[in-house]
């Protein structure tokens, strides 16, 4: 089964780092997707962790830890326009895809 | 290119019509997805195409039928739908099942 877990909202200031958290626990866990998806628009991609450890793309960087069936986005520098919906969904063996009910994030300046 | 592409952006249909849903693709993903997503919830996965051929079918009910006509066309058949079915259906792709997905802009139909 799936079982995802994550803040149903949260609140930065500009220029401030926002962690979100993604627990998960998943029968045939094959890695962590997140994405961000602004109100009206398609999800994005940002990232896909396989393996335990830190992944960075510029401003965001993820996280895992599949001991823990853990996972979290770090927004750094945040922007006005990182105001916006973001959805951790784990894969499975399998190819499947489950989406967590996603985090609003609220940038105020 | 690196899009999908979805066809028409909105829908307003009543509950006796017959319409479809267009998606595509030229990014020559063998796998797409149909997901439907309801206001301030996630997407929630309907169908999965792997080489045109349908590999996953989440309990969908019969009124939603998918096409695969090639590996480039994905369409969502509708008939008879519900008020209840409202929602943004999006389309999205990967290169083989289960990778990254790249999601359309969706269809916004409303069933009235």
């Amino acid at each position: 089964g799936q079982n995802i877990d994550q803040p149903t909202e949260m609140t930065a200031t500009e220029g401030a780092i926002v962690q979100i958290n993604c627990t998960y626990q998943t029968s045939g866990f094959n890695g962590l997707f997140w994405y961000q998806q602004h109100a009206g628009e398609a999800p994005t991609f940002l990232s896909y962790n396989v393996l335990d450890g830190l992944e960075e793309k510029g401003r965001f960087s993820s996280f895992l830890s599949r001991s823990k069936g853990y996972s979290y986005l770090l927004l750094k520098e945040l922007q006005m326009k990182d105001s916006a919906s973001y959805l951790c969904a784990t894969n499975t063996n399998a190819g499947k895809s489950t989406f967590g009910d996603g985090t609003t994030l609220t940038v105020k300046p | 290119d690196t899009e999908v592409t979805q066809t028409p952006k909105h829908l307003v249909m009543g509950m006796t019509n017959k319409k479809s849903l267009k998606c595509e693709q030229h990014m020559g993903h063998r796998a797409m997805y149909w997901y439907k997503q309801k206001a301030k919830k996630p997407p929630e996965l309907m169908f999965v195409y792997s080489y045109e051929k349908l590999s996953i079918n989440e309990s969908v009910p019969s009124r939603f039928s998918p096409e695969c006509p090639n590996s480039s066309l994905l369409n969502l058949h509708l008939h008879a739908l519900q008020p209840e079915d409202s929602a943004l259906y999006l389309c999205a792709s990967s290169p083989p099942e289960g990778g990254r997905r790249f999601f359309g802009q969706g269809t916004r139909l409303t069933v009235v």
